[in-house]
């Protein structure tokens, strides 16, 4: 079964840094990947969605990538503000035409002022 | 647009209880999805639906029931609740555009249950 692997450890910048974070899958690379992000006591909100044949894709100060040899997703914030500091979630479709989704655990960004 | 909304927002059962949760959506959405989120293990599936009247088993199903008898709203039911299942219950809807299911999921912001 399709496991998602997201460091568990807190990521901490500096403000006005580039924040990557990592999100890595170790079966059979999905038809696309989703990145949520989630505040204390609030639930996941949906940021970016990649497809399998799409590099990279870009929102204003947020970039996602997708490389499906080394089956790896990557997360940048550019420009980081403390208000960016949250949970975010990697989350990869599950197969069908459900729209179900695999999420992983999760990395925590602290972004310092 | 109220989204996706989620009643009660904090619970506190012994353990044998029964209670349902409820989950509402707005936004005429075709899928919906019970979640579980606990310490360390991200997200679980519970139970989802494609349609009004359809439900179906997620990856940890046990111990839960769930029902579609309307489109806008997704019920989750405990009949005995246990210890276990003491966590923070998502609901999550998609759109679903025939021929695409690339779309992002819209949550609420949880229910709070303690089993004691």
């Amino acid at each position: 079964s399709q496991k998602i692997e997201q460091n568990s450890e807190a990521l901490n910048i500096q403000e006005g840094k580039t924040a990557t974070l990592t999100c890595n899958y170790t079966n059979y690379s999905p038809a696309y990947l989703q990145w949520y992000r989630q505040d204390p006591g609030r639930g996941p909100v949906f940021l970016l969605l990649i497809r399998e044949n799409e590099k990279e894709k870009r929102k204003e100060r947020l970039k996602v990538t997708f490389d499906t040899t080394l089956k790896q997703s990557l997360f940048h914030i550019t420009a980081s503000q403390p208000a960016d500091s949250a949970t975010y979630l990697c989350a990869l479709e599950d197969g069908g035409a459900t729209n179900k989704l695999i999420f992983g655990t999760g990395t925590l960004l602290a972004v310092q002022p | 647009n109220a989204g996706v909304t989620q009643t009660p927002k904090f619970r506190v059962l012994k353990t044998g209880q029964s209670m349902t949760l409820l989950c509402a959506q707005d936004m005429n959405h075709e899928y919906m999805y019970w979640y579980r989120q606990d310490p360390g293990m991200g997200l679980r599936l519970i139970h989802y639906s494609v349609g009004e009247g359809t439900t179906a088993k997620g990856e940890v199903p046990d111990g839960y029931n769930v029902s579609r008898l309307k489109k806008q709203n997704f019920l989750l039911g405990l009949e005995s609740a246990a210890p276990s299942q003491t966590s923070v219950y998502f609901c999550a809807s998609s759109y679903s555009p025939d021929g695409d299911s690339n779309q992002p999921q819209h949550f609420g912001d949880g229910t709070r249950l303690s089993i004691l």
